[in-house]
């Protein structure tokens, strides 16, 4: 089966940048879904095919792609940006994967 | 705008089977080119997919999974469910139904999802 692994969390001071890394075997060779997930909440696509956005979501979002690690980049990181972030994938024989999921704190 | 809204029993006994609908609002299940699918969170745990089906009844089910579900659809009614048999307090979990959009290439993010729905394996 595909796995995804990604940082248990990740820390960082409002106004700097914040990466989150996907990593999973030749990943780079997949389209990578990343989604943002707050407390009670029902997650949101926040970046789509790498690097897209979807409407509604800020330019501070974005992502790459590459060899075996993906990675969502959140700019600019305000508070409300504070949540659980997964990573997810389409495998021809895992079908959908969800990344393990990375606390973001914003100090 | 597109709403999925989840549906069924909060309380789930063990050895039973889990049941749930997804009714699909503000567009039509029948739209080609998207898939509909279940993904569970038990508490404080990841995401875990569990399954999803095309308008046609064409499914994908995760194989760790796929021996205790079945997921199916109803055209006339908007509406796609899941059935999970054999349940344990494993499958205690919130549950949520999700759109997918797809083409030839692969299947793109989950741009859509309900509100999910809280359901309790216990006896």
């Amino acid at each position: 089966s595909y796995v995804l692994t990604q940082p248990p969390s990740v820390s960082v001071a409002p106004g700097q940048t914040a990466r989150i890394t996907c990593g999973g075997n030749n990943i780079g060779s997949k389209s990578v879904h990343w989604y943002q997930q707050k407390p009670g909440q029902a997650p949101v696509l926040v970046v789509y095919d790498d690097s897209d956005r979807p409407s509604g979501i800020p330019e501070r979002f974005s992502g790459s792609n590459s060899g075996n690690t993906a990675t969502l980049t959140i700019s600019r990181v305000e508070a409300g940006d504070e949540a659980d972030y997964y990573c997810q994938v389409w495998d021809s024989s895992s079908f959908y994967v969800f990344g393990t999921g990375t606390k973001v704190t914003v100090l | 705008q597109l709403q999925l809204q989840e549906s069924g029993p909060g309380l789930v006994k063990p050895s039973e089977t889990l049941s749930l609908t997804c009714t699909v609002s503000g567009g039509s299940i029948s739209s080609s080119s998207y898939y509909w699918g279940w993904i569970r969170q038990p508490p404080g745990k990841g995401l875990e997919w569990i399954g999803s089906i095309y308008y046609s009844g064409s499914t994908y089910y995760n194989p760790s999974l796929k021996s205790r579900v079945t997921i199916s659809v109803d055209t006339s009614k908007n509406q796609f469910s899941l059935k999970l048999s054999s349940v344990t307090a494993a499958d205690t979990a919130v549950y949520y139904c999700a759109r997918t959009y797809y083409d030839i290439l692969t299947h793109y993010g989950m741009d859509v999802w309900g509100q999910g729905t809280t359901v309790t394996v216990s006896s």
